[in-house]
């Protein structure tokens, strides 16, 4: 399979605890993004990455918030001090540059619920 | 404040028949929109695209029509299949934003 993958695919946490996820993106794919959704609404953008820098944060990318992508490959996103607010499901996606980045293929999420 | 809506919660169509979805958007500085379909506890996943200096893209059973002055996009499957059923968001880059911004999405039922 050579799509976005995503681990874990679902993470249960204590309030307090800190987590970590993984992105591993399409090869050859220079872009990485990392999006969040809740229920009934649609994914949200928190930022993104251009080989390993990253270029843009949302406002909704809280000081609790940080991702890295050291070698421009595979992503991580670390929640620190977890609330249950950060219950959702975090999408990664890859964008490659033959379609201008406009498109991007999506991983199947990581569901985060905080206890 | 939403630049991208998707009014219909919810469509139901018989099988076979003509499924039209739509999405309004506010910002004119979006210059791309994508479709995606998303089935429960996976991602989404992308259908099709237009760019803003068209106003038709077609792909097999999908196609997608922009209509910039009135910054409304819809998504016409035909025929509607039940494999399609599935919740449909509309997306758009663009307006200085590399992120895509989302819709809430319109969950799609196909009836045998």
């Amino acid at each position: 399979d050579t799509g976005v993958s995503q681990d874990p695919r679902h993470k249960i946490t204590k309030r307090g605890q800190n987590v970590t996820f993984r992105c591993d993106p399409i090869s050859e794919h220079n872009r990485l993004y990392w999006y969040r959704q809740t229920l009934g609404q649609g994914p949200e953008f928190l930022t993104y990455f251009q080989n390993e820098a990253q270029l843009e944060k949302s406002r909704l990318l809280s000081d609790r918030f940080s991702a890295e992508r050291p070698k421009g490959s595979f992503s991580t996103l670390e929640i620190q001090r977890t609330e249950q607010g950060d219950s959702a499901m975090y999408l990664c996606a890859s964008s490659p540059r033959t379609s201008g980045y406009n498109e991007q293929f999506f991983g199947p999420g990581t569901r985060l619920t905080v206890l | 404040d939403q630049q991208v809506k998707q009014n219909s919660p919810s469509l139901s169509v018989q099988e076979g028949r003509i499924s039209i979805l739509n999405c309004d958007y506010t910002n004119s500085m979006f210059d791309y929109f994508l479709w995606y379909k998303k089935y429960p506890a996976e991602g989404p996943t992308f259908l099709i695209s237009i760019s803003s200096i068209k106003d038709k893209n077609e792909d097999g059973r999908f196609t997608v029509f922009l209509n910039k002055s009135a910054k409304h996009l819809s998504l016409h499957i035909v025929p509607s299949q039940p494999g399609d059923s599935a919740v449909y968001f509309c997306a758009a880059s663009g307006g200085g934003a590399d992120g895509l911004t989302f819709g809430k999405g319109t969950h799609l039922i196909i009836q045998p």
